[in-house]
């Protein structure tokens, strides 16, 4: 079984300020892959990110980015200079057999 | 916009009523899944549809069901409704080119479920 764990409920960062959210995964597959989820709270869950397994490189797109320890099973989203826009709830998702298993989320609030 | 539709928005009913939520993928995508997501359970994967036929099953009660139309739209039924099954309700939708583990799931805005 697939399980995701994100032992952060809330976080607090500043305008401008970089913010790491913890992600960390259990799975025997050898084969797997990890997103992460952005949820307004409109309500629509955003892409934002995708790490495979055997991808050597850490994911980048714009200001986020994923660092990914495979030995450790973790797999971190790191903003970069936050914006007030960037306050949502964040999901770390594991892709396995025909499914996406989410964490509880977390949910991060930016001030000015 | 992520290009899944999902109708209604909202839906408020009673207990032990029948809704039908409805799911249009993007444009090309053959697979639908629903997701279920409530405060005390968190996101749930449901089902899994590819080109019409079920692939995978998740925590979906029996007294739901789902279908895929030839047309690729897909809806979920829910029967006798209780108090417990207001969540929102998400459809997202994957052309499964790469094989699977990298196919990003495009979710639809949900459809919120009111059980009074």
């Amino acid at each position: 079984a697939q399980k995701i764990t994100q032992t952060q409920p809330g976080m607090f960062v500043q305008e401008k300020e970089a913010v790491t959210l913890d992600c960390t995964y259990d799975t025997s597959d050898q084969s797997y892959g990890l997103f992460w989820y952005k949820q307004p709270s409109s309500g629509e869950m955003i892409f934002l990110i995708y790490q495979g397994s055997y991808d050597e490189q850490n994911a980048t797109e714009g200001r986020y980015s994923l660092n990914f320890q495979k030995a450790r099973k973790s797999a971190n989203l790191v903003i970069s200079a936050s914006q007030l826009g960037d306050s949502a709830m964040y999901f770390c998702a594991m892709r396995g057999f025909q499914k996406l298993v989410f964490g509880t989320g977390t949910r991060l609030l930016v001030s000015p | 916009d992520s290009g899944v539709t999902q109708t209604p928005k909202h839906l408020i009913t009673a207990t032990g009523q029948r809704v039908t939520l409805r799911c249009s993928p993007r444009s090309g995508d053959l697979s639908v899944y629903w997701y279920q997501q409530s405060l005390d359970q968190g996101l749930q994967f449901l089902i899994h549809y590819y080109n019409g036929e079920e692939r995978a099953k998740g925590n979906i009660l029996e007294r739901f069901s789902a279908q895929q139309f030839p047309d690729l739209h897909s809806e979920l039924n829910l029967s006798s409704l209780e108090l417990g099954d207001s969540a929102l309700y998400f459809c997202a939708s994957s052309d499964e080119t790469s094989g699977g583990l990298s196919d990003e799931q495009f979710f639809g805005p949900g459809t919120r479920l009111t059980v009074l």
